[in-house]
């Protein structure tokens, strides 16, 4: 069964300093990794995923993450945070062979200090 | 750009009553999904569905739960009989293919007095 952990609830990084959001899963298949965000009273809204191919994932809003299989991670990164990035994010799996249904971790808020 | 929309945003109910909660998928995709966020816990899975039939459901999603493709645009979530468990937020997502990225609607809260 496939299960997602998100390290830390709660992250407060300054304006313009680097955002780390930690994402580790276990899956019995090669994955297919998500990273959503969810701004206040909106949906989740996707920024990036892997599925195959290169391990380094780019996303919108100036975002990245890492698929490290060795160490079943997929760490969300942004050089620089801004104010706007203040919202909560979850990592999520997928599975081809279990109907692609997500997966979430618990989410991680994210505020940002001027 | 096209996206999935809910309605109502907000339902409140009495336990026992039946809801349905609506969804409108984008047009051209054929995978729907429901999820479901208690306050404070994970987004979990409830239903997937394709081709007019559930193609996998979670154990949350027992006999008080329904899917239903009425009109080929609207996707909807019945709960026949609420609990006060099932105050959550619920969210659709449809998908192109079946290893397509979901997209999300915005959410119908609901909650169960």
């Amino acid at each position: 069964a496939q299960s997602v952990t998100q390290l830390g609830s709660h992250v407060s990084v300054s304006e313009g300093a680097l955002v780390l959001l930690r994402c580790n899963y276990s899956s019995s298949v090669p994955p297919y990794l998500f990273w959503y965000v969810q701004y206040p009273n909106q949906g989740l809204q996707l920024l990036l995923k892997y599925t195959t191919g290169a391990t380094l994932v780019k996303g919108i809003n100036g975002f990245e993450a890492e698929f490290k299989k060795s160490e079943t991670s997929f760490h969300l990164t942004k050089p620089s945070a801004h104010m706007s990035d203040a919202a909560e994010y979850f990592c999520a799996v997928s599975e081809e062979a279990a109907g692609n249904k997500l997966t979430f971790g618990g989410g991680t808020r994210v505020l940002v200090k001027p | 750009e096209p996206e999935v929309t809910q309605t109502p945003s907000h339902q409140v109910t009495q336990m026992g009553q039946e809801v349905i909660l609506r969804c409108v998928p984008i047009s051209n995709h054929l995978y729907f999904y429901w999820y479901r966020q208690i306050l404070g816990q994970k987004v979990e899975f409830l239903v997937s569905f394709y081709n007019n039939e559930i193609s996998e459901k979670s154990e949350i999603f027992d006999d008080q739960f329904s899917v239903e493709r009425p009109d080929g645009s609207n996707f909807t979530l019945k709960i026949r009989s609420t609990k006060l468990e099932d105050s959550a937020m619920y969210f659709c997502a449809s998908s192109g293919t079946l290893t397509d990225t979901q997209y999300f609607g915005p959410g119908t809260r609901l909650t169960v007095l």
